[in-house]
Protein backbone atom coordinates (compact mmCIF):
# COMPACT_ATOMS: atom_id res chain seq x y z
CA UNK A 1 0.00 0.00 0.00
CA UNK A 2 0.93 3.57 -0.45
CA UNK A 3 1.77 5.36 2.73
CA UNK A 4 0.75 9.08 2.44
CA UNK A 5 2.58 11.17 4.99
CA UNK A 6 1.97 14.79 6.16
CA UNK A 7 3.82 17.95 7.56
CA UNK A 8 3.02 19.73 10.03
CA UNK A 9 0.78 18.19 11.76
CA UNK A 10 -0.56 21.27 13.26
CA UNK A 11 0.29 24.77 11.75
CA UNK A 12 -0.17 28.01 13.35
CA UNK A 13 -0.97 31.13 11.53
CA UNK A 14 -2.91 33.97 11.25
CA UNK A 15 -5.06 35.93 8.53
CA UNK A 16 -3.37 36.88 5.51
CA UNK A 17 -0.62 34.70 6.08
CA UNK A 18 0.71 32.47 3.40
CA UNK A 19 1.14 28.49 3.98
CA UNK A 20 2.68 25.62 2.84
CA UNK A 21 1.37 21.95 4.04
CA UNK A 22 3.51 18.94 2.07
CA UNK A 23 2.39 15.37 1.77
CA UNK A 24 4.74 12.55 0.89
CA UNK A 25 3.79 9.28 -0.91
CA UNK A 26 5.79 6.32 0.06
CA UNK A 27 6.09 5.68 -3.94
CA UNK A 28 5.43 7.70 -6.42
CA UNK A 29 1.60 8.69 -7.52
CA UNK A 30 2.33 10.64 -10.65
CA UNK A 31 -0.09 13.65 -10.34
CA UNK A 32 -3.13 11.75 -9.08
CA UNK A 33 -3.34 14.13 -5.82
CA UNK A 34 -6.03 15.22 -4.13
CA UNK A 35 -6.76 17.64 -1.14
CA UNK A 36 -9.57 17.65 1.07
CA UNK A 37 -10.79 20.71 3.85
CA UNK A 38 -12.47 19.33 6.81
CA UNK A 39 -13.80 21.84 9.24
CA UNK A 40 -15.14 20.50 12.92
CA UNK A 41 -18.41 18.32 12.52
CA UNK A 42 -18.72 18.12 9.08
CA UNK A 43 -17.86 15.88 6.06
CA UNK A 44 -14.47 17.13 3.70
CA UNK A 45 -15.20 19.05 0.99
CA UNK A 46 -12.35 18.27 -2.19
CA UNK A 47 -10.49 21.48 -2.75
CA UNK A 48 -7.90 20.63 -5.61
CA UNK A 49 -7.53 17.16 -7.82
CA UNK A 50 -4.61 15.93 -10.11
CA UNK A 51 -2.29 17.78 -8.04
CA UNK A 52 -3.07 21.17 -8.88
CA UNK A 53 -6.76 21.48 -10.46
CA UNK A 54 -8.69 23.74 -8.78
CA UNK A 55 -12.20 22.10 -7.31
CA UNK A 56 -14.96 24.33 -8.97
CA UNK A 57 -15.77 26.97 -6.58
CA UNK A 58 -12.65 27.26 -4.54
CA UNK A 59 -10.91 30.45 -4.05
CA UNK A 60 -7.85 31.10 -6.04
CA UNK A 61 -5.94 31.43 -2.50
CA UNK A 62 -5.53 27.35 -2.58
CA UNK A 63 -3.14 26.10 -5.11
CA UNK A 64 -1.18 22.40 -5.28
CA UNK A 65 2.21 21.47 -6.84
CA UNK A 66 4.36 18.55 -7.16
CA UNK A 67 4.72 15.62 -8.68
CA UNK A 68 5.80 11.70 -7.84
CA UNK A 69 6.03 11.75 -3.96
CA UNK A 70 6.15 15.33 -3.06
CA UNK A 71 3.43 17.78 -3.03
CA UNK A 72 1.95 20.88 -1.44
CA UNK A 73 -0.80 22.43 -0.70
CA UNK A 74 -0.28 26.55 -0.52
CA UNK A 75 -2.71 28.95 0.79
CA UNK A 76 -1.85 32.51 -0.07
CA UNK A 77 -3.63 35.11 2.48
CA UNK A 78 -5.19 32.82 5.29
CA UNK A 79 -8.96 34.01 5.46
CA UNK A 80 -10.73 33.18 8.95
CA UNK A 81 -12.68 30.56 6.67
CA UNK A 82 -9.94 28.76 5.86
CA UNK A 83 -9.03 27.15 9.67
CA UNK A 84 -9.72 23.89 9.59
CA UNK A 85 -8.11 20.01 8.71
CA UNK A 86 -6.73 19.22 5.35
CA UNK A 87 -5.98 16.01 3.66
CA UNK A 88 -4.38 15.07 0.82
CA UNK A 89 -5.24 12.31 -0.65
CA UNK A 90 -3.39 9.67 -3.07
CA UNK A 91 -5.60 7.89 -6.26
CA UNK A 92 -3.18 6.44 -8.21
CA UNK A 93 -3.85 2.37 -6.66
CA UNK A 94 -5.94 0.78 -4.66
CA UNK A 95 -6.12 1.33 -1.28
CA UNK A 96 -6.74 5.18 -2.42
CA UNK A 97 -4.70 6.26 1.49
CA UNK A 98 -5.10 9.40 3.06
CA UNK A 99 -2.43 11.61 4.86
CA UNK A 100 -2.86 11.93 8.50
CA UNK A 101 -4.19 15.14 8.46
CA UNK A 102 -3.04 18.64 9.18
CA UNK A 103 -4.73 20.58 11.43
CA UNK A 104 -4.84 24.32 10.89
CA UNK A 105 -5.61 26.62 13.95
CA UNK A 106 -5.45 30.32 14.18
CA UNK A 107 -2.26 31.96 16.17
CA UNK B 1 -27.53 19.24 -7.15
CA UNK B 2 -25.22 16.20 -6.16
CA UNK B 3 -26.82 14.76 -2.82
CA UNK B 4 -25.73 12.01 -1.27
CA UNK B 5 -27.75 10.87 1.88
CA UNK B 6 -26.38 8.27 4.34
CA UNK B 7 -28.13 5.98 6.53
CA UNK B 8 -28.14 2.72 8.99
CA UNK B 9 -25.73 4.05 11.37
CA UNK B 10 -26.68 3.24 14.87
CA UNK B 11 -25.54 1.32 18.30
CA UNK B 12 -24.53 -2.40 17.23
CA UNK B 13 -22.91 -5.04 19.54
CA UNK B 14 -19.54 -6.31 18.90
CA UNK B 15 -19.72 -9.32 16.23
CA UNK B 16 -22.70 -8.44 15.00
CA UNK B 17 -23.89 -7.11 11.14
CA UNK B 18 -25.12 -3.91 9.80
CA UNK B 19 -25.97 -2.51 6.55
CA UNK B 20 -25.16 0.97 5.79
CA UNK B 21 -26.87 2.45 2.80
CA UNK B 22 -26.21 5.70 1.14
CA UNK B 23 -29.02 7.33 -1.85
CA UNK B 24 -27.70 9.80 -4.59
CA UNK B 25 -29.69 12.11 -6.02
CA UNK B 26 -28.68 14.99 -8.72
CA UNK B 27 -26.70 12.86 -11.01
CA UNK B 28 -26.93 9.90 -13.28
CA UNK B 29 -25.85 7.81 -10.60
CA UNK B 30 -24.67 4.79 -13.03
CA UNK B 31 -22.17 6.42 -14.79
CA UNK B 32 -20.09 7.29 -11.50
CA UNK B 33 -17.76 4.98 -9.05
CA UNK B 34 -18.76 5.44 -5.46
CA UNK B 35 -16.34 5.40 -1.71
CA UNK B 36 -17.08 4.59 1.20
CA UNK B 37 -14.72 5.85 3.96
CA UNK B 38 -14.82 6.29 7.97
CA UNK B 39 -13.47 8.68 10.42
CA UNK B 40 -12.65 7.54 13.96
CA UNK B 41 -13.98 10.52 16.58
CA UNK B 42 -11.10 13.12 16.78
CA UNK B 43 -9.12 11.17 13.71
CA UNK B 44 -8.35 11.06 10.42
CA UNK B 45 -10.32 9.80 7.40
CA UNK B 46 -9.61 6.11 6.31
CA UNK B 47 -10.43 4.85 2.52
CA UNK B 48 -12.41 1.64 3.10
CA UNK B 49 -13.77 0.90 -0.09
CA UNK B 50 -15.08 1.69 -3.61
CA UNK B 51 -17.20 0.37 -6.11
CA UNK B 52 -17.21 1.07 -10.28
CA UNK B 53 -19.79 2.87 -11.90
CA UNK B 54 -21.03 -0.59 -12.93
CA UNK B 55 -20.43 -2.59 -10.17
CA UNK B 56 -17.86 -4.61 -12.07
CA UNK B 57 -14.99 -3.63 -9.56
CA UNK B 58 -14.66 -3.31 -6.29
CA UNK B 59 -11.93 -2.93 -3.85
CA UNK B 60 -11.32 -2.43 -0.26
CA UNK B 61 -8.24 -1.59 2.54
CA UNK B 62 -6.40 -4.27 4.42
CA UNK B 63 -8.74 -3.55 7.21
CA UNK B 64 -11.98 -4.49 6.72
CA UNK B 65 -11.15 -7.09 3.74
CA UNK B 66 -13.57 -9.92 4.47
CA UNK B 67 -15.66 -8.14 6.63
CA UNK B 68 -16.92 -5.69 4.74
CA UNK B 69 -18.49 -5.90 1.32
CA UNK B 70 -19.57 -2.72 -0.95
CA UNK B 71 -22.18 -3.26 -3.88
CA UNK B 72 -24.66 -0.91 -5.58
CA UNK B 73 -28.02 -0.79 -6.88
CA UNK B 74 -28.12 1.51 -9.85
CA UNK B 75 -31.65 1.04 -10.83
CA UNK B 76 -32.35 2.55 -7.46
CA UNK B 77 -29.43 4.82 -7.41
CA UNK B 78 -28.11 3.20 -4.07
CA UNK B 79 -24.67 2.07 -2.81
CA UNK B 80 -24.53 -0.07 0.36
CA UNK B 81 -21.78 -0.95 2.64
CA UNK B 82 -22.46 -4.60 4.84
CA UNK B 83 -20.47 -4.55 7.44
CA UNK B 84 -19.92 -8.03 9.63
CA UNK B 85 -18.05 -9.09 12.41
CA UNK B 86 -17.65 -5.87 14.05
CA UNK B 87 -15.58 -4.82 16.67
CA UNK B 88 -15.34 -1.93 18.70
CA UNK B 89 -12.43 0.11 17.05
CA UNK B 90 -15.30 0.14 13.64
CA UNK B 91 -16.82 2.80 15.49
CA UNK B 92 -16.48 6.19 13.42
CA UNK B 93 -18.96 8.23 11.27
CA UNK B 94 -19.46 6.76 7.44
CA UNK B 95 -19.09 8.63 4.34
CA UNK B 96 -19.83 7.60 1.22
CA UNK B 97 -18.59 9.70 -1.65
CA UNK B 98 -18.83 10.23 -5.43
CA UNK B 99 -15.67 9.55 -7.61
CA UNK B 100 -15.09 11.76 -10.17
CA UNK B 101 -16.31 10.99 -13.50
CA UNK B 102 -12.84 9.17 -14.92
CA UNK B 103 -11.23 9.09 -12.02
CA UNK B 104 -11.51 8.15 -8.23
CA UNK B 105 -10.92 11.22 -6.45
CA UNK B 106 -13.77 11.75 -3.92
CA UNK B 107 -15.96 14.85 -5.83
CA UNK B 108 -18.72 15.05 -3.19
CA UNK B 109 -19.67 13.67 0.02
CA UNK B 110 -22.53 12.63 2.12
CA UNK B 111 -22.94 13.86 5.27
CA UNK B 112 -22.39 10.64 7.15
CA UNK B 113 -23.45 7.91 9.22
CA UNK B 114 -22.49 7.50 13.18
CA UNK B 115 -21.64 3.93 13.59
CA UNK B 116 -20.76 2.61 17.75
CA UNK B 117 -20.14 -1.14 18.56
CA UNK B 118 -20.48 -1.62 21.66
CA UNK B 119 -22.13 -3.69 24.03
Amino acid sequence: DIQMTQSPSTLSASVGDRVSITCRASQSVSTWLAWYQQKPGKAPNLLIFKTSSLESGVPSRFSGGGSGTEFTLTISGLQPDDFATYYCQQYKISPYTFGQGTKLEIK
Amino acid sequence: QVQLVESGGGVVQPGRSLRLSCEASGFTFSYYGMHWVRQVPGKGLEWLSFISADGSEKSYAESVKGRFTISRDNSKNMVYLQMSSLRGEDTAEFYCARAGIRFPYLHYWGQGTLVTVSS
